[in-house]
């Protein structure tokens, strides 16, 4: 299976509000709710931000959010802040295996 | 604490074996199932295979299908990635990860990766 297919990256200022779409397929993310997408910064492991589309585990900020529409997913940071520059994968699970994005860097200007 | 310690990568010869081992502690590990994901340097996250709570379910990519095999040993707490006939193209940093769905690839926690080298 390919890749879900993310922008390569994308921008913002402080204060502005991103967002980042994952698209794929109606064999994965149009037909699964366990969409999931998580931040990496340079050098240090994955961090789950949402999970189940739009769930947000504990401990993660309220300005992450995550929605779909057919089979295209989407995570949206608001009030985007320094610390919110890096990388971000999306993932769906596919019956037996799991596939990611191939990411979007996240540049704060 | 939720904790995951990869170890057992480095370099390697194309064609030759490796055995990776993550170690858990701070949760009840035989109640979740578990995967490796590695990322090739610069390159993005790929999910390598997944094993459940008892190993009755086992599922693997299909760029490592027939040369590695995932385990586990719930008594020791540890997941194995077993690698043989190594290409170039398996260079990465591997991860092992626990599932809190416990099947449906949300994986809440990570390790801090292990870095497998293949080259001659």
């Amino acid at each position: 299976q390919s890749a879900l297919t993310q922008p390569a990256s994308v921008s913002g200022s402080p204060g502005q509000s991103i967002t980042i779409s994952c698209t794929g397929t109606s064999s994965d993310v149009g037909g699964s709710n366990y969409v999931s997408w998580y931040q990496q910064h340079p050098g240090k492991a994955p961090k789950l931000m949402i999970y189940d589309v739009s769930n947000r585990p504990s401990g993660v900020s309220n300005r992450f959010s995550g929605s779909k529409s057919g089979n295209t997913a989407s995570l949206t940071i608001s009030g985007l802040q320094a610390e919110d520059e890096g990388d971000y994968y999306c993932s769906s699970y596919t019956g037996g295996s799991t596939l990611f994005g191939g990411g979007t860097k996240l540049t704060v200007l | 604490e939720v904790q995951l310690v990869e170890s057992g990568g480095g370099l390697v010869k194309p064609g030759g074996s490796l055995r990776l081992s993550c170690a858990a502690s701070g949760f009840t590990f035989s109640s979740y199932s578990m995967n490796w994901v590695r990322q090739a340097p610069g390159k993005g996250l790929e999910w390598v295979s997944s094993i459940s709570s008892t190993s009755s379910y086992i599922y693997y990519a299909d760029s490592v299908k027939g040369r590695f095999t995932i385990s586990r040993d719930n008594a020791k707490n540890s997941l194995y990635l077993q690698m043989n006939s190594l290409r170039a193209e398996d260079t990465a940093v591997y991860y092992c990860a626990r599932d809190s769905s416990n099947w449906y690839g949300i994986f809440d926690y990570w390790g801090q990766g292990t870095l497998v080298t293949v080259s001659s």
